[in-house]
């Protein structure tokens, strides 16, 4: 059974940028897709990215010129980095697994990390 | 983009059924994907592809999706379903989560 676990910093000041990697154990990271979504506090859900083993990734517009997912296959790991950080990116940040459907397309998340909140304050 | 509408809130007494609906525009041409999340918990896949239940949902659960609205159907609702809901979709190549519900078996 697939688990996952974020890890990084609960604390980044304004303005820096925010760093976490999701750690997959359980199953090699070298194939389906690995996404990162966030959930600000009392809100609900946001797709933040993909990344595909291979390296090709897909960001949501919204924060296409702020983030970066890349993906270590030896470790088993895949991180995000989002830059230029304010307030608004407060929220418990979640990595999940994504299987893609060839029919219709797109991807369902069957496993999630338990998340880690990051705040973003001075 | 693309949006998705859920009730903010739905009610039901305790053995009913519930149905949590999520609206959206020709929705019935996407994979619709629902995840139910307790307090202080991680979102769980409960309906994938508009009727699919993972391994280890219980049969109670299931989806249907036509025209502008899919729905998530819960038979006999227990205690342990309050919960907030959530439907997915995939659009232009971008993930897009309904704003949520939360359930409450009275």
């Amino acid at each position: 059974q697939v688990q996952l676990q974020e890890s990084g910093p609960g604390l980044v000041k304004p303005s820096e940028t925010l760093s976490l990697t999701c750690t997959v154990s359980g199953r090699s990271i070298s194939s389906y897709y690995w996404s990162w979504i966030r959930q600000p506090p009392g809100k609900g859900l946001d797709w933040i990215g993909y990344i595909y083993y291979t390296g090709s990734t897909n960001y949501n517009p919204s924060l296409k010129s702020r983030v970066t997912i890349s993906i270590d296959t030896s470790k088993n790991q895949f991180s995000l980095k989002l830059s230029s950080v304010t307030a608004a990116d407060t929220a418990l940040y979640y990595c999940a697994r994504g299987r893609w459907e060839l029919l219709r397309g797109g991807l369902e998340f069957d496993s999630w990390g338990q998340g880690t909140l990051v705040t973003v304050s001075s | 983009s693309y949006e998705l509408t859920q009730p903010l809130s739905v009610s039901v007494a305790l053995g009913q059924t519930a149905r949590i609906t999520c609206g959206g525009n020709n929705i019935g041409g996407k994979n619709v994907h629902w995840y139910q999340q307790k307090p202080g918990q991680a979102p769980v896949l409960v309906i994938y592809r508009d009727t699919n239940r993972p391994s280890g949902i219980p049969e109670r659960f299931s989806g249907s999706n036509s025209g502008n609205t899919a729905t998530l159907i819960i038979g006999r609702a227990q205690g342990g379903d309050e919960a907030d809901y959530y439907c997915q979709v995939w659009d232009s190549s971008t993930g897009v989560f309904g704003g949520g519900t939360k359930l409450t078996v009275l």
